[in-house]
């Protein structure tokens, strides 16, 4: 089965400087997509990234970027410049097999910090 | 506009109970999803279905069933079997054959028991 980790259960940051978010994944397909979802305290889930696994560049949105390793199955998301608003669960996901579902990890609960 | 409408937005069951939460999506999206989201859990998946008439059971089918009756639709029924019900449960939709594009997600129910 394909299992999606995050490491770290809970992180805090001050604002306006980085933090990084740890994500592993398993799975024994050659392609693949793989997102990270914000889920602020409105439990509306918001697509935050998304990178495509045969794509070797990093995905990148404005303050959200990846570090896509793809041999070590490794997708951690870098938040610079954190936002008072960047306060949320961070999920981190991807496809199985070969469709859209998703499988998700356990989350990060992230606090920026005034 | 167009997006996904979840209701109701909370819900109470009664012990020996069915209760069905609604999805609706005008969004003219092939695929939907129910997903479960518990604290510390992440989101599992429950049901989906990628054409009207049909679906297919996700990890946690046991006491749940759904419809697929229209496209717009797809209801999810918590059935009596489900002993553990309290929970948040999110449905989605997403195009089917686009490059995995991403899911878009309702708003949410929270369900409890009384």
């Amino acid at each position: 089965a394909q299992t999606v980790t995050q490491s770290q259960p809970e992180m805090s940051v001050q604002e306006a400087e980085t933090v990084t978010l740890s994500c592993t994944y398993d799975t024994s397909e050659s392609n693949y997509y793989l997102f990270w979802y914000k889920q602020p305290p409105s439990r509306q889930m918001i697509l935050v990234i998304r990178q495509e696994a045969y794509k070797q560049q990093n995905a990148t949105e404005n303050r959200f970027s990846v570090n896509f390793q793809k041999a070590a199955k490794s997708f951690s998301l870098k938040i610079s410049d954190s936002q008072l608003g960047d306060t949320a669960m961070y999920f981190c996901a991807q496809t199985q097999g070969g469709s859209e579902k998703l499988v998700f990890g356990k989350g990060t609960k992230l606090t920026v910090n005034p | 506009d167009g997006g996904i409408t979840q209701s109701p937005k909370y819900l109470f069951r009664k012990e020996g109970q069915n209760v069905t939460l609604s999805c609706e999506q005008n969004l003219n999206h092939d695929a939907m999803y129910w997903y479960r989201q518990d604290p510390g859990q992440g989101l599992r998946l429950i049901y989906y279905s990628q054409i009207v008439n049909d679906f297919q059971k996700g990890d946690i089918a046991e006491g749940y069933s759904v419809s697929r009756e229209k496209k717009e639709s797809f209801p999810l029924t918590v059935t009596s079997a489900q002993k553990n019900p309290t929970a948040f449960y999110l449905c989605a939709s997403s195009i089917i054959g686009t490059s995995n594009e991403k899911l878009f997600f309702g708003s949410g129910t929270q369900l409890s028991v009384l």
